[in-house]
């Protein structure tokens, strides 16, 4: 059974400050991966995704990485603003199902 | 282009009632899925679609939820009779096909008291 750790559970962090969030999973032989950012009692947005033969994946101040080999994966968020506060949660697709992290709760600080 | 669509947004009832959920997909989207996520913990997948049919419905509490999506379109998810634990955020998604990116609707806050 596939399992999704990401730690740390919570992070704050100054404005301008680069974030870094890790995801971990236990299985490697995924299909692809994704990150989503979720607001207070909002759905889930789609950041990335990552599929299991690529390495990382770039959108504007996003940036995802995978090694597929160690079951890790890092969004890193350049450059923060108080608008990135939210739940940022990592998803691995196997079996035609996506296992999902916690999430690690980020707060930006103006 | 119009996004997942999920009504209603919040729900309250005593335990023992029922309770519906409608979704409706992305146009085109051939999977849909419902998950269900309590505060503090990432979705968990309840059901998945494929056009009208059930491929996986491993975690599904079929002795009080049920769901369909009948032509293949929109869906429906129902719990009767709802219980304590089933409050929490139910999430609807879908995507072009099993292996493609997931798209969620904005879910459906359920109490129960």
């Amino acid at each position: 059974k596939q399992e999704v750790t990401q730690i740390p559970a919570a992070l704050s962090v100054p404005e301008g400050e680069n974030l870094v969030l890790n995801c971990s999973f236990t299985d490697s032989a995924i299909y692809n991966l994704q990150w989503f950012r979720q607001d207070p009692g909002k759905g889930l947005t789609s950041l990335l995704l990552i599929q299991s033969s690529q390495r990382e994946q770039t959108s504007g101040r996003l940036n995802a990485s995978l090694d597929k080999s160690s079951g890790r994966s890092t969004l890193y968020i350049a450059a923060s603003q108080p608008g990135d506060s939210a739940t940022y949660l990592c998803a691995v697709l196997d079996d035609y199902k996506l296992s999902f992290g916690a999430g690690t709760t980020v707060t930006v600080r103006a | 282009e119009a996004g997942v669509a999920q009504s209603p947004r919040y729900k309250i009832i005593e335990k023992r009632q029922s309770v519906a959920f409608w979704c409706n997909p992305i146009s085109g989207h051939a999977t849909l899925y419902w998950y269900q996520q309590i505060l503090g913990q990432g979705p968990k997948l309840l059901i998945q679609f494929q056009n009208n049919g059930v491929v996986d419905d491993s975690q599904l509490p079929k002795d009080r939820f049920s769901a369909e999506r009948l032509k293949g379109v929109d869906s429906t998810l129902k719990i009767q009779p709802a219980k304590l634990e089933d409050s929490a955020v139910y999430l609807c998604a879908s995507s072009l096909g099993r292996t493609g990116e997931q798209f969620f609707g904005p879910g459906t806050r359920l109490t129960v008291l």
